[in-house]
C-alpha cells in the first residue's frame, strides 16, 4: 500500500516564524503536491513537484516556498507565518501520467497565533 | 477556468438507503475524474477514478458514472451504513492538476 506521511498532525506557531512542513512517500512517485484546505473553499493547490529539484506554482503560492532535494521528500516552507495561513495542509503524491491516482497524507492542522 | 460544484453540501439518510451524490464541472476537457472520501480531521482516501474514456467504475457498494459532455458525475452508494458517514469530494484533472469540489458531508443514521 502507498504510504504518504506528514511530519506533524498538529502545529501551533507564532506570527513571523519560519515553518517547515515535511511530507514523505514510499512508492517512488515522481509527482508530489501540497494543498491547503479551508472550509467553503475546498482544496487549493499551493505547489507541485514533478521531479527532484523541479517545482511549479499552483493556484496560491504566495507566502510559501518548497524544497524537493530527494524524490521521496517534499517540504513546504512558510517563510514568515501569518494568521491567514492557519489551515489544514495536505500532501499528496502520484506517478507521472495524466490518469494517475493521487494518494494523500493525513494532513497537518496548522494554527498561527 | 474549471469549476467543480457538489450538491448537496450536506445530506442525512437512514441506514440502508441507496443514495446519489452529484458532481458537476464546467470544462469537459478533462483527463479523469476521481472521487475521494475524507473523515473528519483526516486526509483523503481515493474511492474511484474514472478515466475520460470511461463511463463508470464500480467498487463494492460504490458506483461512479461520468458524462463528460454534460459535465456531470454521480457517486452511487448502495445500502448505506453508518460507517459511510464522511465527506465525499470529487476532483477533475487535466494534466497533473486536480480541481476539487467542496464536498458533500454525508451522515448515515443508525
Amino acid at each position: 500500500d502507498v504510504k504518504v506521511t506528514q511530519s506533524s498532525r498538529y502545529l501551533v506557531k507564532r506570527t513571523g516564524e519560519k515553518v517547515f512542513l515535511e511530507c514523505v512517500q514510499d512508492m517512488d512517485h515522481e509527482n508530489m503536491f501540497w494543498y491547503r484546505q479551508d472550509p467553503g473553499l475546498g482544496l487549493r493547490l499551493i505547489y507541485f513537484s514533478y521531479d527532484v529539484k523541479m517545482k511549479e506554482k499552483g493556484d496560491i503560492p504566495e507566502g510559501y516556498s518548497v524544497s524537493r532535494e530527494k524524490k521521496e521528500r517534499f517540504s513546504l516552507i512558510l517563510e514568515s507565518a501569518s494568521t491567514n495561513q492557519t489551515s489544514m495542509y495536505l500532501c499528496a503524491s502520484s506517478f507521472q501520467g495524466a490518469v494517475e491516482t493521487q494518494y494523500f497524507g493525513p494532513g497537518t492542522r496548522l494554527l498561527v497565533l | 477556468k474549471q469549476e467543480v460544484t457538489q450538491i448537496p453540501a450536506a445530506l442525512s439518510v437512514p441506514e440502508g438507503e441507496n443514495l446519489v451524490l452529484n458532481c458537476s464541472f464546467t470544462d469537459s476537457a478533462i483527463y479523469n475524474l476521481q472521487w475521494f472520501r475524507q473523515d473528519p480531521g483526516k486526509g483523503l482516501t481515493s474511492l474511484l477514478l474514472i478515466q475520460s474514456s470511461q463511463r463508470e467504475q464500480t467498487s463494492g457498494r460504490l458506483n461512479a458514472s461520468l458524462d463528460k459532455s454534460s459535465g456531470r458525475s454521480t457517486l452511487y452508494i448502495a445500502a448505506s451504513q453508518p460507517g459511510d458517514s464522511a465527506t465525499y469530494l470529487c476532483a477533475v484533472a487535466r494534466t497533473y492538476k486536480y480541481i476539487f469540489g467542496t464536498g458533500t458531508r454525508l451522515k448515515v443514521l443508525a
